[in-house]
């Protein structure tokens, strides 16, 4: 079974657009983390942001904000007011806690690209 | 800001043959990981080193494998007969620690390996 699910395999909007990037994610553990990382054209995964579940507070960072459903569990990403260079392929990603797993195993969802168009 | 190195960022190698990916770590981090990305398909994780030691592996990190810190500054990935489905986009990462909660991984730019 996967354990982060991004149903969205291609989003295009034209600039200034809002957009949401889906994800769903699956687990027993009752501490884990959710990340979110962009992939732009070049290659390199980026840092967007990092979400605790004992901590179910949205967050918003300038254009990006996050929005975190433990009920649902999903951890949704909205960029408002999209412009070109936030094309890439966004991933989001979980690490579970509870069984002796270093922070550092992070299971990826498939990504999501997103093209903004001018 | 500090940044994790890999070398080459492309390399290409025969089938069977030996290959070492070299990373260089953010020099206060002291936990270290191999991802790699096979064309379209999701991040996967490899391996997680802490101590000289390996902290986990994935079931895709079998014998083929082996990572090593070889002096201060370095962290490298072997893989010691390269197969077709090696081939992938590898990603070096580090942390400051495994188990803090406000910890994050900082990958590197990744080294593609085509195997042919």
């Amino acid at each position: 079974a996967q354990k982060v699910t991004q149903a969205q395999t291609e989003i295009s909007v034209v600039e200034k657009e809002d957009v949401t990037l889906d994800c769903v994610y699956e687990t027993r553990d009752t501490t884990y983390y959710l990340f979110w990382y962009k992939q732009p054209p070049s290659g390199e995964l980026v840092f967007l942001i990092r979400r605790n579940s004992f901590d179910e507070q949205n967050e918003i960072s300038g254009r990006y904000s996050w929005n975190f459903q433990k009920s649902t569990s999903s951890f949704n990403f909205t960029i408002t007011a999209s412009q070109v260079v936030d094309s890439a392929v966004y991933f989001c990603a979980l690490s579970e806690a509870n069984r002796g797993s270093t922070l550092g195993r992070l299971y990826f969802g498939r990504g999501t690209q997103l093209t903004v168009w001018p | 800001e500090p940044e994790v190195t890999q070398t080459p960022s492309h390399q290409v190698t025969q089938m069977g043959q030996e290959v070492i990916l070299r990373c260089v770590p953010i020099s206060n981090h002291l936990y270290f990981y191999w991802y790699r990305q096979i064309l379209g398909q999701k991040v996967e994780f490899l391996v997680s080193f802490y101590n000289n030691e390996i902290s986990e592996k994935s079931e895709i990190f079998d014998d083929q494998f082996s990572v090593e810190r070889p002096d201060g500054s370095n962290f490298t990935l072997k893989i010691r007969s390269t197969k077709l489905e090696d081939s992938a986009m590898y990603f070096c990462a580090s942390s400051v620690s495994g188990y803090a909660t406000n910890e994050k991984l900082f990958f590197g730019s990744g080294t593609q390996l085509s195997v042919l």
